[in-house]
């Protein structure tokens, strides 16, 4: 059974950072590209970031490029999301998610964790 | 960018009528098109990808169609349990960037 789960949400300051993991079972996470999508409060779906399986290259949003750093480490079977400088309106549900995939084709998130909840408020 | 637009904002149906929902795409995505539903307080799950293809276990009365800048997505017979909010998605392109529609939210009556 795929499970994904989010962890490191928490309440900050404008301008602070923070680093949310992935931590992803029921599967060997190296050879799967990986995502990170988030949702602020009653509002709907942003996807972020993207992570090639080798770990590069990797892709962003323009909202959070060159804020934002995604990594992953297949060892520890996670993937990571470092968010610097982090904005009012960075406040929001994050979900790591992984990619449908079939014949080698990549079809939307299939898979999707629990989210893990920042907050950005001074 | 692409811009996905979906409509209606909102929709309100009785239990066993036809849902239909639209998203429309500011420039041609093909069929790499996808279908999500939402229920408070959870994750997204995946009902449709390829534009029409139902993933593993959706029911039977979920179907999309379209391709190109123009899709929707009918719910045959209205079931309690298909409330919430429902998201369209397209990933063509390179690099990717897979843009969300705003959501339509889905009342069973």
């Amino acid at each position: 059974q795929v499970l994904l789960m989010e962890s490191g949400g928490d309440l900050v300051k404008p301008g602070e950072s923070l680093r949310l993991s992935c931590s992803a079972s029921g599967f060997t996470l190296s050879g799967h590209y990986m995502g990170w999508v988030r949702q602020a409060p009653g509002g709907g779906l942003e996807w972020l970031s993207y992570i090639f399986p080798a770990g590069f290259p990797t892709y962003y949003a323009d909202s959070v490029k060159g804020r934002f750093t995604i990594s992953r480490d297949d060892a520890r079977n996670s993937v990571f999301l470092q968010m610097d400088s982090l904005k009012v309106e960075d406040t929001a549900v994050y979900y790591c998610a992984r990619p449908l995939e079939v014949r080698g084709f990549y079809h939307g998130f299939e898979y999707w964790g629990q989210g893990t909840l920042v907050t950005v408020s001074s | 960018e692409i811009v996905m637009t979906q409509s209606p904002a909102t929709l309100s149906v009785s239990p066993g009528e036809r849902a239909t929902l639209s998203c429309r795409a500011s420039q041609s995505v093909g069929t790499d098109f996808a279908w999500y539903h939402q229920k408070p307080g959870q994750a997204p799950r995946l009902l449709i990808y390829g534009a029409s293809t139902r993933a593993s276990g959706v029911p039977a009365r979920f179907s999309g169609s379209g391709s190109g800048t123009e899709f929707t997505l009918s719910i045959s017979s209205l079931q309690s349990e298909d409330s919430g909010a429902y998201y369209c998605q397209q990933y063509i392109g390179w690099p990717p960037a897979w843009t969300f529609g705003q959501g339509t939210k889905v009342e069973v009556k």
